[in-house]
């Protein structure tokens, strides 16, 4: 999983309540992904980051916040969640500039009740 | 555009059959495409890619075929065994922009 680490793995929320989850890597890459993954869809990008504190958003980045004050911590956060946000969520790293190979963590299986 | 389509979305083989998936991109500034393997509960981890400079990669019974004129790149799996069973995203990437976009995925499942 080239030291990814996602938390929390699975989770189970209320609607309107603000949620965050966490995506951890060990290896200072500069490049994070944030993904959903919805049968039919595939992944989509939600948001990415090339650096700390610099983010940029993904195709579906509407409901969503994200955040990297460190190299190794990139976090996404549901201001008030909704049940279309339920879902799979990914987050991914680049290892290099100009290599767009994409190594994911396990997963975090939200359901927003 | 930025869109990827990917078919057929579930797809059943026999043991030692052939598995081809297929996919269509639209932008032709993309210059990357790869394929993932996703098992139940893992994430995705990359398979096998290709550059458009070419128009076929092998490795192993994995093959990924590339049509540059038609748009298209498809990934054969020969001699197609049951523990590959998984879902497939092909996906496409250009270096400038550092990120990929995924097709909708096709859960291929291998009967023995």
């Amino acid at each position: 999983d080239a030291g990814i680490t996602q938390s929390p793995r699975h989770k189970v929320t209320e609607t309107g309540t603000p949620v965050t989850l966490r995506c951890h890597q060990t290896e200072n890459h500069r490049y994070m992904y944030w993904y959903r993954q919805d049968p039919g869809h595939g992944l989509r990008l939600i948001h990415y980051s090339y650096g700390v504190k610099d983010t940029d958003k993904g195709e579906v980045s509407d409901g969503y916040s994200v955040s990297r004050s460190k190299t190794e911590d990139f976090l996404l956060t549901l201001e008030s969640a909704t049940s279309s946000q339920t879902s799979v969520y990914f987050c991914a790293i680049s290892v290099r500039q100009g290599n767009t190979e994409a190594f994911f963590g396990q997963g975090t299986r939200l359901t927003v009740v | 555009q930025q869109q990827v389509k990917q078919s057929p979305q579930s797809l059943i083989v026999q043991k030692g059959g052939i598995s081809i998936i297929n996919c269509a991109y639209e932008n032709t500034a993309f210059d990357y495409f790869p394929w993932y393997q996703q098992f139940p509960g893992k994430g995705p981890a990359l398979l096998i890619a290709i550059r458009p400079d070419v128009s076929e990669k092998k490795e192993g019974r994995f093959t990924i075929s590339f049509n540059k004129s038609a748009k298209q790149f498809s990934l054969h799996i020969m001699d197609s065994q049951p523990g590959d069973s998984a879902t497939y995203f092909c996906a496409a990437g250009f270096q400038g922009a550092q990120k990929l976009v995924f097709g909708q995925g096709t859960r291929l499942t291998i009967n023995p």
